[in-house]
């Protein structure tokens, strides 16, 4: 079964709204990492936060880590409609030999 | 700096065939991956390769294979070609990852294989 697991499965926003994506995964991690795909293309790299970090920044993105809760989130603040997307993500889990780990993805649509 | 290179960009191909995917990751990147994403199976890790070496094999059949030469480009061959192995084919590369904390995978756009 897929380690991480997205919520919401879709979401519908108006631009300049905050978009807030999360994942929950199920052993311990290395590391989470958030990428972003536009209409089955390729992936897109955002963020990768390690398992002793607990917040990390990039411009209009923000991603949490949870340990404790096995669980991560991404927040776009201001969003635009080039957001529109769908956001993976993907763990790194301990022993796992450099093997990500998909979730099923959030597919967000943002509305001008 | 060019990012991660994937060749051909569409590929269709009949059962029974085989297939051969290229990648060339980024200039300095030792580490290449391969990915696949089929429709409504999600994203499946299929194989890491290092400094030419398989490090790590995904749950798929062994005719699907492939090889990391010198100038660590890489291949993906599938072999005997199957209608469930159409999907999109992502190639991903990283630096030679340290122990234990791994690196940021920068992924191409990908090889569409459409099997008939």
């Amino acid at each position: 079964s897929q380690q991480g697991e997205e919520d919401p499965q879709a979401l519908s926003i108006q631009e300049g709204e905050n978009a807030t994506m999360n994942c929950s995964y199920k052993t311990s991690i290395n590391n989470l990492q958030w990428y972003r795909q536009n209409s089955g293309r390729g992936l897109v790299h955002l963020i990768l936060i390690r398992s002793n970090e607990r917040e990390k920044h990039s411009g209009r993105l923000r991603v949490t880590l949870d340990t404790s809760k096995k669980s991560s989130s991404l927040l776009i603040t201001a969003s635009r409609a080039a957001d529109t997307a769908s956001y993976f993500c993907a763990t790194l889990f301990s022993g796992g030999y450099n093997k990500l780990i998909f979730g099923a993805g959030t597919r967000l649509a943002v509305h001008p | 700096e060019a990012g991660v290179t994937q060749s051909p960009t569409h590929l269709i191909k009949t059962r029974g065939q085989q297939a051969t995917l290229r990648c060339s990751p980024i200039s300095g990147h030792t580490s290449v991956y391969w990915y696949q994403q089929a429709l409504g199976l999600g994203l499946q890790f299929l194989l890491w390769y290092d400094e030419g070496e398989e490090r790590n094999r995904g749950n798929f059949p062994p005719r699907f294979s492939g090889r990391q030469f010198p100038n660590y480009s890489s291949e993906l061959n599938v072999n005997a070609l199957e209608l469930e192995d159409s999907a999109l084919y992502l190639c991903a590369s990283s630096l030679t990852t340290t122990s234990g904390g791994g690196n940021e995978q920068f992924f191409g756009p990908g090889t569409r294989l459409t099997v008939l």
